[in-house]
């Protein structure tokens, strides 16, 4: 595609659920890029997958949230036993390499009820 | 900790002026800096990055200074236009550095 995709769009989900947000990078870039986003708030850095890999999880804020990216492409963020604090929108960024600016997906909007 | 503010939480701004949006850094040494532009229900979209040995760099309309002994960024909208209405953010990144540390943004309005 020309750009980055995140799916679903909207998530509606009830406290203690388990959800899954997909992210599908652009074409070829190797960094991929998990932020959340709060209301009035910049976006908040999760993870960092160069290639299959994992570099760097600092950001994921409990053990209750995961991702992965098995073959270098498509990554999926879990997240288990949601909360109502979860409620954000979650962003999905891709680059080529590290270092440069970032391509940004629309967003999955996730609201933990 | 690290802390990056920028300047308002909104700008409003006549059509044709000039807009310019500030983005203060402390506790931070950053090599380069990135700002994005980002509308309502969309991601941010990159603009320009400018590097710790730059001073100045432009795009069309768009000008970025960085002063890294005033731990300041520039943002610089010339002939501003309606569709410039956006928020603004801006992130320092740090040497080695990929994740990107966001401010809370400045929301601009340009008004006809």
């Amino acid at each position: 595609g020309a750009g980055v995709s995140q799916t679903p769009s909207n998530k509606v989900t009830e406290k203690g659920k388990y959800v899954e947000l997909r992210c599908d990078p652009i074409s070829g870039h190797t960094a991929l890029y998990w932020y959340r986003q709060s209301l009035g708030q910049g976006p908040e850095f999760l993870i960092y997958f160069q290639g299959t890999g994992a570099a760097d999880d600092s950001g994921l804020p409990n053990d209750r949230f995961f991702a992965v990216r098995p073959e270098g492409s498509v990554s999926t963020l879990k997240i288990q036993r949601t909360e109502r604090g979860d409620s954000a929108v979650y962003l999905c960024a891709s680059s080529i390499g590290q270092g440069g600016g970032q391509f940004f997906g629309p967003g999955t909007r996730l609201t933990v009820l | 900790s690290q802390k990056i503010e920028q300047n308002s939480e909104a700008l409003n701004i006549q059509e044709g002026k000039t807009a310019t949006l500030t983005c203060n850094y402390t506790n931070y040494s950053p090599a380069y800096l990135q700002w994005y532009r980002q509308d309502p229900g969309r991601g941010p979209v990159f603009l320009l990055l400018i590097r710790e040995n730059e001073k100045e760099k432009r795009k069309e309309r768009l000008k970025v200074t960085f002063d890294t002994t005033l731990k300041q960024s520039l943002f610089h909208i010339t002939a501003s236009q309606p569709a410039d209405s956006a928020t603004y953010l801006c992130a320092p990144v740090g040497a080695g550095s990929y994740q990107l540390t966001f401010g809370k943004g400045t929301k601009l309005s340009v008004i006809p």
